[in-house]
């Protein structure tokens, strides 16, 4: 079966750095995405990866080993606003998304 | 550039009556529309993928009787659900994306539906 394994919550301070993990489990694989959620809104796409390695993106950086079925998000520089849900979402071999529950982040001040 | 709107963005029904939702491209041709259902702390639902002109497929356990999706040009999708009831109540996302990029979905702001 397709499976996604992410942290239910994670709780941080305001300008430290927090890495949310995700392993998966698909059938074939197209890459990965990662999608930040506020509560009562839509998702918007932080990043993609295809190849192994580490994409960085500003405060935001993503790691994929497709050996290993796992990848990263690590967010540097906390600020409130990244209080959200962060959604890891492996492509599978149709090219459809598959979504986990995704990993809950507290930033405390 | 990919911007997604949806319409409306919250809508309050009773029980019984039908409610449509539109899902629009705006500045972009979406080859593949997808609508999503969520219920509070969980994880989105894919309930149907449609492509331009042809028949929706949708989900096992989606009734496609009861929620009717059409995708008649490459920039709008609807959804209509039929006959709503209380448990139907829930945050409807569309996303949209478009051939020869990375598959990126880009998601509408979505609906939240309360069914009285």
């Amino acid at each position: 079966g397709q499976n996604i394994d992410q942290p239910t919550e994670m709780t941080a301070t305001e300008g430290a750095i927090v890495q949310i993990n995700c392993t998966y489990q698909t059938s074939g694989f197209n890459g990965l995405f990662w999608y930040q959620q506020h509560a009562g809104e839509a998702p918007t796409f932080l990043s993609y990866n295809v190849l192994d390695g580490l994409e960085e993106k500003g405060r935001f950086s993503s790691f994929l080993s497709r050996s290993k079925g796992y990848s990263y998000l690590l967010l540097k520089e906390l600020q409130m606003k990244d209080s959200a849900s962060y959604l890891c979402a492996p492509m599978d071999s149709n090219y459809q998304l598959i979504w986990g529950a995704g990993t809950k982040l507290i930033i405390k001040p | 550039g990919a911007v997604v709107s949806q319409h409306p963005s919250r809508v309050i029904c009773k029980s019984g009556t039908s409610v449509k939702i539109e899902c629009r491209s705006l500045d972009f041709q979406a080859t593949t529309m997808f609508w999503y259902r969520q219920f509070p702390k969980q994880s989105l639902m894919l309930m149907a993928t449609s492509n331009e002109g042809s028949k929706a497929t949708y989900e096992q356990g989606v009734e496609k009787d009861k929620f009717l999706i059409n995708h008649a040009s490459l920039t709008l999708s609807t959804l209509t659900v039929t006959s709503a009831h209380p448990e139907d109540s829930s945050f409807y996302i569309c996303s949209a994306r478009f051939s020869g990029d990375s598959y990126e979905q880009y998601f509408g702001p979505g609906t939240r539906l309360t069914v009285t």
